[in-house]
């Protein structure tokens, strides 16, 4: 069954410092998603992504954020100063158009820990 | 966006039939009913979707109201390897937008031997 795929598993980064996550999402899906979980708390969103355009983003997702699909595989998320409360796991989604509400395919996420 | 509503914590024992309920009262007539399964340091997995009356699969059943207010995942005969963290969604995903499908708090569904 095809998967979701994210690089790297886990990844330290001290405060400031700028990082990119990697998702490389089934490959003919079309919508692409952000999640993130603080350890413990519950999956919050952060933005969605469609036709090479944000179409959603949360309160979360500001200024320090990014997505891109830089190529016809890849879907990135970037924060540019870390902070130590950026520290969770991360997690790419993304969603099919075979049927009207197909759902959610979730990688296994990355680890971010800001130091 | 539909709120949804389910209870915290459930504790079952092996070979149980489990039914978590969720409760989501401002359901909209486009929305579909989506529960996912979380195991720690783990991405949420899909279960089981449906829009009314009962849906089945091989993994659970998903019995849904005729007001749609709410809904209850059915577990056969639950495992030990059933223990995670169950989440009921509620949207329509949004045919040409990408809308966000939001996570409540999940029900910690805790299996014994």
């Amino acid at each position: 069954e095809p998967e979701v795929t994210q690089t790297p598993s886990h990844q330290v980064t001290q405060m400031g410092q700028e990082v990119i996550l990697r998702c490389v999402p089934i490959s003919n899906h079309l919508y692409f998603y952000w999640y993130r979980q603080i350890l413990g708390q519950k999956v919050e969103f952060l933005v969605s992504f469609y036709n090479n355009e944000i179409s959603e983003k949360s309160e979360i997702f500001d200024d320090q954020f990014s997505v891109e699909r830089p190529d016809g595989s890849n879907f990135t998320l970037k924060i540019r100063s870390t902070k130590l409360e950026d520290s969770a796991m991360y997690f790419c989604a993304s969603k099919g158009t075979g049927s009207y509400n197909s759902p959610l395919h979730f990688g296994n996420g990355t680890r971010l820990t800001v130091t | 966006l539909a709120k949804t509503t389910q209870p915290i914590s459930m504790d079952s024992y092996e070979g149980q039939e489990v039914n978590i309920t969720c409760s989501h009262n401002n359901i909209a007539t486009n929305d579909y009913i989506t529960w996912y399964q979380q195991f720690p340091s783990q991405g949420p997995r899909f279960i089981i979707q449906g829009y009314k009356t009962k849906v089945t699969n091989e993994v659970a059943s998903l019995f849904i109201p005729a007001d749609r207010k709410s809904s209850t995942l059915s577990l056969p005969r639950v495992s030990l390897s059933d223990t995670a963290v169950y989440y009921c969604l509620v949207g329509d995903g949004g045919a040409g937008s990408a809308r966000q499908l939001t996570f409540g708090s999940g029900t910690q569904l805790t299996v014994l031997p």
